[in-house]
């Protein structure tokens, strides 16, 4: 079994160029979710899906900001026109949806994004 | 909003030298308060999951707490390798759904444990 993986594990790119990272969550999971931290902070929730249908979007999450989950398995973070504070760690995580509600988050290693 | 304070923010302990992490939260209507641990560079490892007050779970050297307004993280006799940044999230239901979604993070405990 595999845990939750995400690609490229490094991105550096220049300021106003687009960047797009990929998430595949663990097999079973049906919700994935979207994060971002940065150094010295906890991470910050950008978004989360689940199946296909993208369910909350943090205020944080700027019309710069897109993501997709199309089949309900892997998804997509793309970010356009990148500004230098977009640089952070970009991490994934995924979970099963439980009825009691509450459930485990596991992460993935994370995208880390430096903006030039 | 969902606040989650971490205290202290970096701690050094000998080797042996046994501790305490808090975290102190505020949240609407809780459904579960998470502890995880983040090595530099990765993403942060699932630990632990508290659901309501009183609750206590072990694992190693490692035992968290929960009560109505904050958790704790005890570290008995660490060792080297223990050293890492300890997250503390909440989960609270959802503003648009009314399910358990976002965790909110504190900001974390840097542990450092020496020879």
């Amino acid at each position: 079994d595999t845990g939750v993986s995400q690609d490229p594990r490094h991105k550096i790119t220049k300021r106003g160029q687009n960047v797009t990272f990929r998430c595949d969550p663990i097999s079973e999971h049906n919700r994935l979710y979207w994060y971002r931290q940065t150094l010295g902070q906890g991470p910050e929730f950008l978004t989360y899906f689940q199946n296909e249908a993208q369910l909350e979007k943090s205020r944080l999450l700027s019309d710069r900001f897109s993501a997709e989950r199309p089949k309900g398995s892997f998804s997509t973070l793309e970010i356009q026109r990148t500004e230098q504070g977009d640089s952070a760690m970009y991490l994934c995580a995924s979970s099963y949806k439980t009825s009691g509600g509450s459930n485990e988050q596991f992460f993935g290693p994370g995208t880390r994004l430096t903006v030039l | 909003e969902d606040q989650v304070t971490q205290s202290p923010e970096a701690l050094r302990l000998q080797e042996g030298e046994s501790s305490s992490l808090n975290c102190s939260y505020t949240v609407s209507g809780l459904r579960g308060l998470f502890w995880y641990r983040q090595d530099p560079g990765k993403g942060p490892e699932f630990l632990f999951t508290l659901y309501s007050a009183g609750e206590e779970k072990e694992k190693e050297r490692l035992k968290a707490t929960l009560t109505k307004k904050e958790s704790f993280l005890h570290i008995t006799a660490p060792k080297p390798e223990d050293s890492a940044t300890y997250l503390c999230a909440v989960q609270a239901p959802g503003v648009d759904t009314g399910t358990a979604s976002k965790l909110t993070f504190g900001t974390g405990t840097r542990l450092q444990v020496t020879l």
